[in-house]
């Protein structure tokens, strides 16, 4: 069965200031993987997403991922934080062969200050 | 179109009593999940609905908890003889099956037990 470690549970970063948000993950084979954001009060909305090709991701709000199998990551990334970023982040895992639910982290609650 | 919807956003209940948890998926999408969020504790997987196949109950976490989902749509999670541990936010997803298809989140469902 596939798992999800997001090591931070916490991250505070200034406004405009870079952002690396990590993932590791345990799966058996090359895995789907999903990066999720839920601002305060919101529901769950889909930052990108490595299905196969291009290691590196390009998501929404200018939020990119890089798969990197030797290491067994899908770091998050974004070069220049806005406040409105402040919210919790998600990783998650899925299995190609479609028939296990998708496995998420504890999630990694980012802040932004001025 | 219409998201995921979920009915009611938040309910109070007393410890003992039984919960019924409404979730109506995105329109077409034959596979649905429930997650339960807990503080500090990420997204919990609880069951899995996956078309016509039988549902995955592994994350169901004591024999309280059980799920129904009628005629391929809507999905009612029920929590019978409810404990405190059961406070949470009960989140529902819905996707295509295909496995790399993305989740569709609704609100959720704050159940609090006093």
């Amino acid at each position: 069965a596939q798992s999800v470690t997001q090591p931070d549970i916490h991250i505070t970063v200034s406004e405009g200031a870079s952002l690396e948000l990590r993932c590791n993950y345990s799966y058996g084979a090359t895995p789907y993987l999903f990066w999720y954001v839920q601002s305060p009060g919101q529901g769950l909305q889909l930052l990108l997403k490595y299905f196969s090709g291009d290691t590196l991701v390009q998501g929404i709000k200018g939020f990119e991922a890089e798969f990197k199998r030797s290491q067994s990551s899908f770091n998050l990334r974004k070069p220049s934080v806005h406040w409105s970023d402040a919210a919790e982040y998600f990783c998650a895992v899925g299995a190609r062969s479609g028939n296990t639910p998708l496995v998420f982290g504890k999630g990694t609650r980012l802040s932004v200050i001025a | 179109g219409a998201g995921v919807s979920q009915s009611p956003s938040n309910k109070v209940t007393e410890k003992g009593k039984d919960v019924e948890l409404r979730c109506d998926p995105i329109s077409g999408h034959t596979a649905l999940y429930w997650y339960r969020q807990s503080l500090g504790q990420g997204l919990e997987f609880l069951i899995y609905f996956q078309g016509n196949s039988a549902p995955d109950k592994s994350g169901l976490p004591s024999d309280r908890f059980s799920a129904e989902r009628t005629g391929g749509s809507v999905s009612t999670l029920t929590i019978q003889r409810t404990q405190q541990e059961d406070s949470a936010v009960y989140l529902c997803a819905s996707s295509l099956l295909s496995p790399n298809s993305p989740l569709h989140f609704g609100n959720g469902t704050r159940l609090t037990v006093t």
